[in-house]
């Protein structure tokens, strides 16, 4: 992996089923992986910043988990709301260049009341 | 606290016109970023400055400029706009450069040259 890839591009699920999605990223030289929250017509907001391998962070509903080694990180959702209808992105320094973070393309959720 | 703040929010150019985007942060924070959006494709970054008085290229750099103008102030020009530019442009800041400090978003400026 050369760059920073997430999956799916798109999901929609129902309201109160819990989801999962992947971001990819290059595990040679690894600083540290963010996701971020991207809500219509608002800016990024940052959900966690993780930097250790087998990392798992949570916010309420959402949690995280990080593999440094294999160079993939899981955003899991229990319980979707339509409030977390958003796209969420991971990001990771660019290879060379620890303070350039690459973005992933987002995977864009959408949870049906 | 405002946070991070951009201005303007919306601006038309014709090619070959130039305009400087308006950041600042009010979080004390030592870096700030600029990025682009463009559809199917995720933020790109054209500038950064680490700390007050250094500033580094990102990924797209080309047909930018940056001013960091002091602490708080990190301003991006389009010194000969292109129809290329079309973009939403979002400023963003971290307390550190390092890449484990998370970022704080403005409400981006959506820019279209003609």
């Amino acid at each position: 992996i050369l760059n920073v890839e997430q999956s799916p591009q798109s999901l929609h699920v129902q309201e109160g089923d819990s989801t999962n999605f992947t971001c990819s990223f290059p595990s040679s030289n690894f600083y540290a992986l963010h996701w971020y929250r991207w809500e219509t017509a608002k800016s990024p907001e940052a959900l966690f910043v993780m930097t250790l391998n087998g990392d798992e962070k949570k916010k309420g509903r959402i949690s995280a988990t990080l593999n440094t080694k294999e160079g993939y990180s899981y955003l899991y959702i229990k319980g979707s709301q339509p409030e977390d209808s958003a796209t969420y992105l991971c990001a990771s320094p660019r290879l060379g260049s620890a303070r350039q973070l690459t973005f992933g393309s987002g995977t864009q959720l959408t949870v049906l009341p | 606290n405002a946070g991070v703040t951009q201005t303007p929010k919306f601006q038309v150019l014709k090619t070959g016109q130039s305009m400087t985007l308006q950041c600042a942060q009010d979080m004390n924070h030592n870096s700030m970023y600029w990025y682009r959006q463009d559809p199917g494709m995720g933020l790109r970054l054209i500038y950064y400055s680490a700390s007050e008085g250094t500033t580094d290229k990102g990924e797209v750099p080309n047909g930018y400029n940056v001013s960091r103008l002091n602490k708080r102030e990190f301003s991006l020009r389009l010194e000969s706009a292109a129809p290329s530019q079309t973009s939403v442009y979002f400023c963003a800041s971290s307390e550190s450069g390092t890449s484990g400090s998370k970022q704080f978003f403005g409400p981006g400026t959506r820019l279209t040259v003609l």
